[in-house]
């Protein structure tokens, strides 16, 4: 049972623009939650986190939505340019242990 | 030099072949891990080290085995490889006192088994 999710495997948004990745989890005792961009041939690297007792955090251009009610949280990118285009992941803590979701590819066009 | 270092980058291998993937750190943190990385699936664990004399199973340990030789080294093997071991392998480490800064990942292997 896949306890973090993100089930849109692509988004495809214009530059300038708002990009919005979901992301949904199932479990209660994830202590934080963490966005991950990454680029073909490269490992990948840490972009924003959010606290479970928050409900939001901004860094930039970067900003983390998190809906403890719904088991969701969300990565707003904006604006949107097109060296954001890569794959990103949501991930949840857990006692220091990380599980993540399967990745939603971002487009960014010019 | 990288934070973390992850070898060889790419490998081939044959079907019941042993083959050790090394994973080295700077960064100076106690805690190490080994992700898979298959399409649509996402980073899984497959094992991970909370210190030099602690070692933990992940979600999908079996047909892999880790060692900690030093707090900056963690290594995976898969001691008889088959081609559904066929990913990208991404080491990473962790400090204990920062979680809201999350992992930093190696560049990751490519491995290959025919």
């Amino acid at each position: 049972d896949q306890q973090v999710k993100q089930n849109s495997p692509s988004l495809s948004v214009q530059e300038g623009r708002i990009s919005i990745l979901n992301c949904d989890y199932t479990n209660s005792m994830f202590d934080y939650f963490l966005w991950y961009k990454k680029y073909p041939a490269e490992g990948p690297t840490f972009l924003i986190s959010i606290s479970s007792i928050k409900d939001k955090n901004e860094d930039g251009r970067f900003t983390v939505f998190l809906n403890k009610s719904a088991k969701h949280l969300s990565l707003h990118i904006v604006p949107s340019q097109p060296g954001d285009s890569a794959v990103y992941f949501c991930a949840a803590s857990e006692y220091g242990k990380l599980t993540f979701g399967q990745g939603t590819i971002l487009t960014v066009h010019p | 030099d990288a934070d973390v270092t992850q070898t060889p980058r790419n490998r081939i291998t044959k079907t019941g072949k042993r083959i050790m993937l090394e994973c080295s750190q700077t960064k100076g943190h106690d805690r190490m891990y080994w992700y898979r990385q298959d399409p649509g699936l996402g980073l899984r664990l497959i094992y991970y080290s909370f210190d030099v004399k602690d070692i933990n199973k992940g979600e999908i340990s079996d047909g892999y085995s880790v060692s900690r030789q030093a707090q900056a080294k963690f290594s995976l093997s898969l001691e008889s490889a088959i081609p559904n071991q066929t990913a990208l392998y991404f080491c990473a480490t962790s400090d204990r006192d920062s979680p809201w800064h999350g992992y930093t990942f190696g560049s990751g292997t490519r491995l290959t088994v025919v």
